[in-house]
């Protein structure tokens, strides 16, 4: 199955200073690559994803790279605020009607 | 739209009793997650319906465990008997897969917090 890498597990970073989270997948039929954040007690909620056809996507202070050949993508996150403190998930899908199969997850730690 | 709704929020069980969990998936939502969140394991798949049919099982971790969808509005994950080793975040997740292979986006509900004394 498929098997999905993420790093680093914790990350802090002076507010105002970007931040980068990097995942790796096995499964070079994979197509679709979302990320998700996680607040303590709370549910992953999505905030950006991009599709095998697209190299990069742009939202805001998020943006997602994605390099099919090499199989892995990012997560940048500008301008950090303090409310970017959670649990960030990667996910990876090959598409149709399957689930996801997550990356344990990085603890993003905003310093004041 | 209300959302990924799921039952109990939070459940306290002695070892060896029976659990139910249950979920309502967002109205019009096709395919249907359990998914299992422990900090040794992180969030596992463990069970995925499409049109109320069971797909792929293969995450579900034993014959103590059990999932049903009797409707597109309905389903429930069973443990019997619980063991202490099932207290985790059981989170229900649907999504609406259009048959394309572009991979669909899947909405998480608030949880069910287990633990079992």
């Amino acid at each position: 199955g498929e098997n999905v890498e993420q790093h680093p597990s914790t990350l802090s970073v002076q507010e105002g200073d970007s931040a980068v989270i990097k995942c790796t997948y096995s499964d070079s039929a994979s197509n679709y690559f979302p990320w998700y954040k996680q607040e303590l007690g709370k549910r992953p909620q999505l905030i950006i994803d991009i599709r095998s056809n697209v190299g990069e996507k742009k939202d805001q202070r998020i943006a997602v790279t994605l390099n099919k050949t090499a199989k892995h993508f990012s997560l940048h996150i500008t301008e950090t605020q303090p409310e970017d403190s959670a649990v960030y998930f990667c996910a990876v899908s090959g598409g149709g009607a399957d689930g996801l199969t997550f990356g344990k997850g990085t603890h993003l730690i905003i310093q004041p | 739209d209300a959302g990924v709704i799921q039952s109990p929020r939070h459940e306290v069980t002695e070892m060896g009793q029976e659990v139910t969990l249950r979920c309502k998936p967002i109205s019009g939502h096709n395919s249907l997650f359990w998914y299992r969140q422990t900090m040794m394991r992180g969030l596992e798949l463990l069970i995925y319906f499409n049109n109320n049919v069971p797909i792929d099982d293969s995450g579900m971790p034993e014959d103590r465990f059990s999932a049903k969808m009797p409707n597109a509005s309905f389903s429930t994950l069973k443990i019997q008997p619980s063991e202490p080793r099932d207290s985790a975040v059981y989170f229900c997740a649907s999504s609406l897969w259009i048959g394309s292979t572009s991979g669909n986006t899947i909405y998480f509900g608030e949880g069910s917090w287990l633990t079992v004394v």
